[in-house]
């Protein structure tokens, strides 16, 4: 099974909509990463999370980390063709500094 | 710009044929990883290096190896590549070992196995 869990798995969404992806663990996150990849690329570094109830931004794209640093939510204000492709979470999910990664939520913007 | 490099972007083998794929950095990181990549998962992690010690993941096959001659490059071999090794091989590198130094990623190699 998965250390971490990310829903949804695909989504549509309608350009100019919003939209969240999550990605939760059992296991308390000491780093949260998002990146993003574009099919058959590698990983774009978006944002990283240390700290309970940290959020940051940039551009349109906000990313959270719970309280109790097990779940991080990854929202997109006004969808554009550009935040088409595979958004990843990884984290480090037993202070060992190695990321353990999501599987990916694949995100299709529609004109 | 500083970056990290994978080449080559696509390698197709044969089975049982060893290959060898390149990473390099000019990010001057202590670090470097190699993730597995299989279609529509998550990457995992085989090995990295710190510095010239090298650190093996418990479950990485012993058909994969991995070289660092020196601070800039790292090599991914693969011995005698199976059908189940086709997949995109990540390398990554970081300045530190610590949840809070940031990886960053080549473009990837994906990897065929006929």
């Amino acid at each position: 099974s998965q250390e971490l869990e990310q829903s949804p798995q695909s989504l549509i969404v309608q350009e100019g909509k919003n939209l969240t992806i999550n990605c939760t663990s059992s296991k308390t996150l000491y780093g949260l990463y998002w990146y993003k990849q574009k099919y058959g690329e590698g990983l774009i570094f978006l944002m990283m999370l240390q700290k309970g109830g940290e959020e940051k931004s940039h551009e349109k794209i906000t990313a959270k980390l719970d309280e109790k640093k097990q779940q991080s939510s990854l929202h997109i204000t006004a969808s554009q063709p550009s935040h088409a492709g595979i958004y990843l979470c990884g984290a480090d999910i037993a202070n060992d500094y190695k990321l353990s990664f999501g599987a990916g939520t694949t995100v299709t913007v529609r004109a | 710009d500083a970056m990290v490099i994978q080449n080559p972007r696509y390698q197709v083998t044969q089975f049982g044929k060893p290959v060898t794929l390149s990473c390099s950095q000019t990010l001057n990181h202590n670090v470097m990883y190699w993730y597995q990549q299989k279609s529509s998962q998550a990457p995992k992690l085989l090995f990295h290096y710190y510095d010239k010690d090298f650190n093996n993941e418990a479950d990485t096959p012993d058909n994969f190896q991995s070289r660092r001659p020196n601070t800039s490059f790292c090599f991914l071999d693969i011995r005698s590549p199976g059908l189940g090794d086709a997949a995109m091989y990540l390398c990554a590198t970081s300045s530190g070992l610590a949840s809070y130094n940031e990886q960053f990623f080549g473009p990837g190699t994906r990897l065929t196995v006929l």
